[in-house]
């Protein structure tokens, strides 16, 4: 079965240095891999995609995410942290059991506290 | 560009009572999800709709719970006599499928139920 995993409860990290949060998948197939951020009561925002080409995929926010195949790792990177960074992350991959279905498997998430 | 809407925001109610809960995603998106998330998981998925089609609906999905999308535009997620267990954050989110890979999935602000 497909699944994300995010070893992480929590990352700190000081304003103005990088920032990584991890996201391993195991899938069968080629895998679709998602990253989404989530603020204090609200829905989840789309900041990037990977499907297939380039390992590095570029999304909003100045948010990227590497993609490894060996180590079936998709991990959120950005290079200077923001304070309003500070949100909750989840990373999800697509179901491909049932077909064209589409729908999406999440991670529990990992909240991002990015001190002044 | 509207973003997906839903309401109410927040819904208190008795255990035993029926709820009803809107979704209106953005314009000319073909597909609407319906997921639960609970305190400190990610979002499940629960049910999804190309146009006014339910095509698939999770075994988390039961007897109590019906979504409908009756011109392919807005839909309804109703839960019949609630439970405490059922006190989550229901998200909605819409997409437009298209043949180069994956759709992204854009979700709304979410509906807090807390049941009584």
């Amino acid at each position: 079965a497909q699944s994300v995993a995010q070893p992480e409860d929590q990352v700190n990290v000081a304003e103005g240095n990088p920032l990584t949060v991890k996201c391993t998948y195991s899938v069968s197939g080629n895998p679709y891999l998602f990253w989404y951020v989530q603020y204090p009561n609200r829905g989840l925002q789309f900041l990037l995609k990977y499907i297939t080409g380039d390992n590095l995929v570029k999304g909003s926010y100045g948010f990227e995410a590497e993609f490894n195949k060996s180590q079936t790792s998709f991990h959120l990177k950005k290079p200077s942290a923001l304070v309003s960074d500070s949100a909750l992350y989840f990373c999800a991959v697509r179901d491909l059991v049932g077909g064209a279905t589409n729908k999406l498997i999440f991670g529990t998430g990992t909240l991002l506290a990015v001190q002044p | 560009d509207t973003g997906v809407s839903q309401n109410p925001r927040h819904k208190i109610t008795k255990r035993g009572q029926n709820v009803t809960f809107r979704c209106d995603p953005i314009s000319e998106h073909n597909r609407l999800y319906w997921y639960r998330q609970t305190l400190g998981q990610g979002p499940e998925f629960l049910t999804y709709f190309q146009n006014e089609a339910q095509l698939e609906k999770s075994r988390l999905l039961s007897d109590r719970f019906s979504a409908e999308r009756p011109k392919g535009s807005f839909s309804t997620l109703e839960i019949q006599r609630t439970e405490q267990g059922d006190s989550a954050m229901y998200l909605c989110a819409s997409s437009l499928v298209w043949t180069g890979g994956p759709d992204t999935q854009y979700f709304g602000p979410g509906t807090r139920l807390t049941v009584l």
